[in-house]
């Protein structure tokens, strides 16, 4: 089956730095969604990306829908405490299948005041 | 509006007893999704619901049972659980089942078997 490989496991960064996290996998997608988890909470959907290529920013977040279609990554820009949780990328294969999601193994951030 | 509410919160329940989680979402998606999450693992898909019709069984258990009654609602009943159904069960929601559509996740039930 699919599987997403998801990098670094997790981070610790100080305050205002910058962060990048990606996923990689085998098989193509044709649309990646990364999602934030905050304890206890449910995942919220950040980004999603439908073309190959594509460039997509939500605030001082930005992810890359990858050429080859096998990878994306998240780019978070001058953290703050609230940056804190689980990232998670999602692949989808739009067509044929009603198997929906393949989850990545998610990112913990930590943000060190 | 991209609002998907469950109940309850928390749910604490014995190994006989039977209970029920419930997902409600007013955004007129026709897809509904179950999700078991472990802690710190990603959520594992359990049913799909597409136009209000179970399309998608992840060779889960009897002792959960999805229940559609329509668009808006999904519930999953438990009975007989395990101390190992421990978990973070969330509902999701998209507009299609097929395609390329976002989902959104409810804040989830906590549940624990004891």
């Amino acid at each position: 089956g699919q599987q997403l490989n998801q990098s670094p496991q997790s981070m610790f960064i100080q305050e205002g730095e910058d962060v990048s996290m990606n996923c990689t996998s085998s098989s193509i997608f044709n649309t990646w969604l990364w999602y934030k988890q905050d304890p206890g909470e449910g995942p919220v959907l950040l980004i999603a990306l439908y073309k190959a290529g594509e460039l997509t920013s939500n605030g001082r977040l930005t992810a890359q829908f990858g050429i080859t279609r096998k990878d994306s990554f998240l780019n978070i820009s001058a953290s703050i405490p609230s940056d804190v949780g689980i990232y998670f990328c999602a692949g989808q294969v739009s067509s044929g299948s009603a198997r929906q999601l393949t989850f990545g193994s998610g990112t913990q951030l930590t943000v060190l005041p | 509006d991209t609002e998907v509410t469950q109940t309850p919160k928390h749910l604490v329940m014995g190994m006989t007893n039977k209970k029920s989680l419930k997902c409600e979402q007013h955004m007129g998606h026709r897809a509904m999704y179950w999700y078991k999450q472990k802690a710190k693992k990603p959520p594992e898909l359990m049913f799909v619901y597409s136009y209000e019709k179970l399309s998608i069984n992840e060779s889960v258990p009897s002792r959960f049972s999805p229940e559609c009654p329509n668009s808006s609602l999904l519930n999953l009943h438990l009975h007989a659980l395990q101390p190992e159904d421990s978990a973070l069960y969330l509902c999701a929601s998209s507009l299609r089942d097929r395609g390329s559509y976002e989902q959104y996740f409810g804040p989830g039930t906590r549940l624990t078997v004891t």
